[in-house]
């Protein structure tokens, strides 16, 4: 298996703009984690589906983040409207059953908003 | 609540031992994970051990566990360059109907010649 995969890899978006981040996990796994890592805040899971469907979104910041699982192989994390404070790096990380095996982790995709 | 604590930093010559150090809070944690994050890349897990377990070891590298004080420690034998990275400490948390991992700030280990 390719392992977790993200893209894209990079993305340097302006202030404003609609931003789409794209995970397609490990084949059968049935959980999926989106996480935010920053220098300052360290790493926060933003969310938490399991079976495409959410189940903890607490970690959302704010309104202007969305993240969809429309089938067991695709997820995406949305930012509209994006703001520099949202510079960091998301990783997407899937594992087999309800979190409490291995979490595989995505190479991630470093976000930077001017 | 829920809180994982690891120093941020730590320098060793290589060749010499690394120990990372970690405290948890949560006492009915069942796993405690070492992860692993090599530059520009995602997390990897690197070891982990039962919450009965006092010690594992695997190769060069030991984890001890303190229940008693929510103590967890990684120690790195011979270290090498190619061990540079950073270590974070997890817990699982059961919240919400499921297991969460929660995860410290991470300790950057550097290793110099």
């Amino acid at each position: 298996d390719a392992g977790v995969i993200q893209s894209p890899r990079h993305e340097v978006t302006e202030m404003g703009q609609e931003v789409t981040l794209r995970c397609k996990p490990i084949s059968g796994h049935n959980s999926l984690f989106w996480y935010r890592q920053t220098m300052m805040r360290g790493l926060e899971l933003l969310i938490y589906f399991n079976n495409n469907v959410p189940i903890d979104d607490s970690g959302m910041p704010e309104d202007r983040f969305s993240a969809k699982m429309p089938n067991a192989s695709f997820s995406t994390l949305k930012i509209q409207p994006s703001e520099p404070r949202d510079s960091a790096v998301y990783f997407c990380a899937s594992s087999l059953n309800r979190g409490q095996d291995e979490q595989y982790f995505g190479p991630g995709t470093r976000l930077t908003v001017t | 609540g829920e809180d994982v604590e690891q120093s941020l930093f730590l320098s060793v010559r290589e060749g010499d031992s690394s120990v990372i150090n970690c405290t948890y809070t949560d006492s009915s944690s069942t796993y405690l994970y070492w992860y692993k994050q090599e530059p520009g890349a995602g997390l990897q897990l690197l070891t982990y051990i039962f919450s009965n377990m006092d010690m594992k070891q695997d190769q060069r590298l030991t984890v001890l566990l303190n229940k008693k004080d929510k103590h967890l420690s990684l120690r790195i034998a011979d270290t090498q360059t190619g061990d540079s990275a950073i270590y974070f400490c997890a817990e699982i948390s059961f919240s919400g109907g499921y297991n969460k991992l929660i995860f410290g700030a991470g300790t950057r280990l550097a290793v110099h010649p």
